[in-house]
Formats: structure tokens, C-alpha cells, sequence
């Protein structure tokens, strides 16, 4: 199976900063990576598709980029509502895998 | 609207068996294929089986695998999955989740997620 790792685990941030998230594959998958957003008590939400591909109604400032094995999530402009855990996922197969998330912490 | 309503969860002894049901609505079911995901509560989000439009393509994790089975009744509009042979490190929330790409027959992302059922499986 295609192993994801996400880094970092925790990512402790203000209102107003860029961040970076990473994903990496264990094996080339081309652009076929979600990313999710996760709140507390709450299912996730897709936020971007096919590596790039922001989903309708997502803000602007997250955006997504990478093919082959590295990915990256960027927010370009940190607001409230941001700060919950986010997940990568890998579906260029037909056994999908998730990466172990990544926890925006308020600074 | 995109609904999904998962059911069928509860407290199950270990070697036990139990069936997870989906009940899909606002979208057209057979033109997508669909998933489970589950979630230890406080963990990260784990890939448990997908299914393709009209079910002749299935996978499964490593986890559940010969263990699981997942199925659809596209008449029925609705999504299940069979477990089997229960352990402790099933307990989780399990979600049901809609494939996201009408032209294709099973990879997708997920665009919709139910709420989630709760297994707990405990002596």
C-alpha cells in the first residue's frame, strides 16, 4: 500500500500568517491527492482535488501544489476559522490512504 | 442536497458481526462511487473501503481485509458494509463518503461524508 506521511504533526500559527503544510508519497501517484479540513465533533471537508484543484466554495487563500511524491497545502492568510486538523489523501489506487494529519494550533 | 446517513452501529462483542448501512440522497447514487472511512475518536482518519458505480470493483485496507465487505443497492439508493470477525481496533466512527468524479468508475476524492455511526466493539 501507498504509505502518506504528513509533516508537520502540529503547527502553531497567528491570524494573518502563511502556512505550509507537507505531504509525501511513498511511491509516485501523480496528482491524484485530496486535502481535507477537520473540525472538532465534525466530518471532514474537501478542500482541494487532484492536487491543485480548489473545491467550489472553498476560500481562495488555500491552495495546493505538487505531483509524483511531494504535495504541499498552503493558507495564505491564516483566519479563525482555520485552525483545525488537516489531512492529505492518496487515491491513484484502488486502496486509498490518508495521511496522519496535521493540527493548526493558535499561536 | 447531498445527504448521507449512516446506521446500523452499536456495542458488538469481539468475533462478532455487524452491518453498517448508508442511506444516500439529493444525488444521482449509481453515477458515483462511494466509501467508508472510520475514525478512532481523537486519531487521524483511516481508509476502510471503496466501491465502484455499480459495484464490480471493491477495495479494502489491509486492516479489514477478508474481514469486511462492502456492498450497494443502487434501487435502493444505499451503501453498506459487512464486518466480520470484529476486534477491539474496529471500534471507531464510521463514515460513509461520496466519490467526487462523475466520469470516473471508482478513484475519486470524497465530497460528502455522512455524520458518521459509532462502533464500539468490547466484551
Amino acid at each position: 500500500d501507498i504509505q502518506m506521511t504528513q509533516s508537520p504533526s502540529t503547527l502553531s500559527a497567528s491570524v494573518g500568517d502563511r502556512v505550509t503544510i507537507t505531504c509525501r508519497a511513498s511511491q509516485s501517484i501523480s496528482s491524484w491527492l485530496a486535502w481535507y479540513q477537520q473540525k472538532p465533533g465534525k466530518a471532514p471537508n474537501l478542500l482541494i482535488y487532484k492536487a491543485s484543484i480548489l473545491e467550489s466554495g472553498v476560500p481562495s487563500r488555500f491552495s495546493g501544489s505538487g505531483s509524483g511524491t511531494e504535495f504541499t497545502l498552503t493558507i495564505s492568510s491564516l483566519q479563525p476559522d482555520d485552525f483545525a486538523t488537516y489531512y492529505c489523501q492518496q487515491y491513484s489506487s484502488y486502496s486509498y490512504t490518508f495521511g496522519q494529519g496535521t493540527k493548526l494550533e493558535i499561536k | 442536497e447531498v445527504q448521507l446517513v449512516e446506521s446500523g452501529g452499536g456495542l458488538v462483542q469481539p468475533g462478532r458481526s455487524l452491518r453498517l448501512s448508508c442511506a444516500a440522497s439529493g444525488f444521482i447514487f449509481d453515477d458515483y462511487a462511494m466509501h467508508w472511512v472510520r475514525q478512532i475518536p481523537e486519531k487521524g482518519l483511516e481508509w476502510v473501503s471503496g466501491i465502484s458505480k455499480n459495484g464490480g470493483r471493491t477495495g479494502y485496507a489491509d486492516s479489514v481485509k477478508g474481514r469486511f465487505t462492502i456492498s450497494r443497492d443502487n434501487a435502493k439508493n444505499s451503501l453498506y458494509l459487512q464486518m466480520n470477525s470484529l476486534r477491539p481496533e474496529d471500534t471507531a466512527l464510521y463514515y460513509c463518503a461520496k466519490g467526487d468524479d462523475f466520469w470516473s468508475d471508482y478513484l475519486g476524492a470524497l465530497d460528502y461524508w455522512g455524520q458518521g455511526s459509532l462502533v464500539t466493539v468490547s466484551s
